[in-house]
């Protein structure tokens, strides 16, 4: 059971590049997010979805777009990446009610 | 005013100490609560959920006041094996079951 995976695990981009992180969960769950963890300001919402053909924005939506492809997909794409994006960036999933999130093992990613 | 503070440390302290985590929430609407561990460049991972009458999970107590609207973590006889950023998360009554993260609490636990 792999639980929530992301890739790339490691990125550099120019500034002005475009790129799409991928996330794939296989825990059957409705709800999958996107979060970005900078230093001392925890971990900040950026998009969710609540279901299978439903998006949302969150707290920074700012600069990125998603898609949730399918239950199991939900992807994350700078069109064009700004310094102000390099972060780490997680992607976690969640059953319904009061369960946990399950996250991904990050995505590292630089802009310069 | 953040939804979910923490203080971020760090608190040092000598294996086998008792230390204790406060964290406060905004929204009184807030339904489910949590506290996740996560290791220096890992991903978060659910240490306790935290229930209204409190709970324990071995050297862990985690306890809900939801009048003051703070959540507390307590480690008895902490280890090594402790150290790690502490993070403090709310689950309010919304759409999309979104859980609100603070800024985490780093504990580092000395020999």
């Amino acid at each position: 059971n792999a639980g929530v995976t992301q890739t790339p695990k490691f990125q550099v981009l120019k500034t002005g590049q475009s790129m799409t992180l991928q996330c794939a969960q296989d825990m059957n769950h409705n709800s999958m997010y996107w979060y970005r963890q900078d230093p001392g300001m925890g971990l900040r919402l950026i998009y969710y979805s609540a279901s299978e053909g439903t998006t949302d924005k969150g707290e920074v939506p700012n600069g990125y777009n998603v898609s949730r492809l399918n239950k199991r997909e939900f992807s994350l794409r700078l069109e064009s990446a700004a310094p102000s994006q390099t972060s780490v960036y997680f992607c976690a999933s969640r059953g319904p009610g009061n369960t946990e999130a399950f996250f991904g093992q990050g995505t590292r990613l630089t802009v310069v | 005013r953040k939804e979910v503070e923490q203080d971020p440390g760090p608190f040092n302290v000598p294996e086998g100490a008792t230390v204790a985590f406060n964290c406060t929430y905004s929204n009184s609407a807030s339904q489910s609560f949590f506290w996740y561990r996560q290791d220096c460049r890992k991903e978060p991972k659910l240490l306790m959920s935290v229930y209204s009458s409190g709970n324990e999970d071995g050297r862990f107590t985690a306890q809900l006041n939801r009048a003051s609207q703070y959540i507390s973590l307590l480690i008895r006889d902490s280890k090594l094996s402790d150290s790690a950023t502490y993070l403090c998360v709310v689950k309010g009554n919304n759409a999309g079951n979104m859980l609100t993260f603070g800024g985490g609490t780093r504990l580092m636990v000395k020999p």
